[in-house]
């Protein structure tokens, strides 16, 4: 089955980081560059930045440059983003997707929630 | 950065009509232009790739179309699983999605 099965909720204080996990099967992982997209509590969508699986090669937003890493293990199928110094703003559901031009599988999704 | 507006914010409609949503961009984006539907605590899926082609699996009432800067999605007779929130997203630049459109029952 071809799916993006994302790491659990997680709960954050203000200046902490938070790493969510998006594990691939069904598909070859590194055919496929890896994007990050958040949605805050009644937002719309908002892209913060893509990993191709094969080289590490990574682009960010410019809004998430030097907040955000993107990294990944090829020998598990698994893309890792991590945000540091969050704010309570960063509360969000985080998604996983893969594609290049369009998003065409998605991970089922990861609330962070941070709050004091 | 590229923006992306879309209209309307959302929209009221009856099972059988027919339905256009508009996305526009603030610059050419050529056909880099895709079209997503969200249901309530679900992840986006993928409907309309290349501002037009439709994605596997996808009813075809389902339709997009346009290039440049304007584009719309169109649903020729709304079934009662389509009322959700649709996005637009360009793919010329990065990437940028559209505020969304919620399409909800009359």
């Amino acid at each position: 089955q071809v799916q993006m099965v994302q790491s659990g909720a997680e709960v954050k204080q203000p200046g902490a980081s938070v790493i969510v996990s998006c594990k691939a099967s069904g598909y070859t992982f590194t055919d496929y560059y890896i994007h990050w997209v958040r949605q805050a509590p009644g937002q719309g969508l908002e892209w913060m930045g893509w990993m191709n699986p094969n080289s590490g090669g990574t682009i960010y937003a410019l809004k998430f440059q030097g907040r955000v890493t993107l990294t990944r293990d090829t020998s598990i199928s698994t893309a890792h983003m991590e945000v540091r110094s969050l704010r309570p703003d960063d509360t969000a559901v985080y998604y996983c997707a893969r594609g290049t031009d369009e998003f065409d599988l998605w991970g089922q999704g990861t609330l962070v929630t941070v709050s004091s | 950065d590229i923006q992306m507006t879309q209209s309307p914010s959302s929209l009221a409609a009856s099972e059988g009509d027919r339905v256009t949503i508009t996305c526009r961009a603030s610059q050419d984006i050529r056909t880099y232009l895709n079209w997503y539907q969200q249901k309530p605590g679900k992840a986006p899926k993928l409907l309309i790739k290349g501002a037009s082609s439709l994605q596997s699996g996808v009813p075809s009432r389902f339709s997009g179309s346009g290039s440049g800067a304007d584009f719309t999605l169109t649903i020729s007779s709304l079934q009662p699983e389509d009322f959700a929130t649709y996005y637009c997203q360009q793919s010329y630049n990065r990437y940028t999605f559209g505020q969304g459109t919620k399409l909800e029952i009359k």
